[in-house]
């Protein structure tokens, strides 16, 4: 189809193992988000690139966390010496341009499990 | 500290009834809201939304209300048909800002 598409859909891992989640945008949106959903939360903003470059980082917790789009269509959301609490559904959106009056698109997430 | 709270978890109703969906938020600088549906193993999708120059803003059977004084939104369905059923999620922006706050979702089931 021609929606978002995040892959592996799921991913168990061991503390302290390193991680890579891929999101593949709509082909020609510029903009790309990741969000990270904890159990009963809501989605909490991540990171936001607008084309190749990070334009607002913010929202990743600590440096164990980092995102690259190097090519301004896919991206990877690195995740190093992972812990349990970063066990979360992983979202990626992406819109046809910046800002936020551009409609979000989302893909079905990536299920992260740390035993 | 969350800036944008949704209180009821879970919400029934019956179908045909209306739904009202209730959204709080605490930050002033806030100027433009999104409702979005997720059913289960998918991503959210974008339902309606609002801009803070607007009190309501109707698309079909969805209407969002905005109460700036009071810092809170709903929206309603009506009639309330069993597709609905889905977890709603509110979310804000400021206009200087690159990102959406989102609430924790109301769960939402339309008895037949």
């Amino acid at each position: 189809g021609a929606g978002v598409s995040q892959t592996p859909s799921n991913k168990v891992t061991e503390k302290g193992k390193y991680v890579e989640l891929r999101c593949d945008p709509i082909s020609g949106h510029t903009a790309l988000y990741w969000y990270r959903q904890s159990l009963g939360q809501g989605p909490e903003f991540l990171i936001y690139f607008q084309g190749t470059g990070a334009a607002d980082d913010s929202g990743l917790p600590n440096d164990r966390f980092f995102a690259v789009r190097p090519e301004g269509s896919v991206s990877t959301l690195k995740i190093q010496r992972t812990e349990r609490g970063d066990s979360a559904v992983y979202l990626c959106a992406s819109s046809l341009g910046a800002g936020l009056y551009n409609e979000q698109f989302f893909g079905p997430g990536t299920r992260l499990t740390v035993l | 500290d969350q800036q944008v709270k949704q209180n009821s978890p879970s919400l029934s109703v019956q179908e045909g009834r209306i739904s009202i969906l209730n959204c709080d938020y605490t930050n002033s600088m806030f100027d433009y809201f999104l409702w979005y549906k997720k059913y289960p193993a998918e991503g959210p999708t974008f339902l309606i939304s609002i801009s803070s120059i607007k009190d309501k803003n109707e698309d079909g059977r969805f209407t969002v209300f905005l109460n700036k004084s009071a810092k809170h939104l709903s929206l309603h369905i009506v009639p309330s048909q069993p597709g609905d059923s889905a977890v709603y999620f509110c979310a804000a922006s400021a206009n200087t800002g690159n990102q959406f706050y989102f609430g924790t979702g109301t769960s939402l089931t339309v008895i037949p």
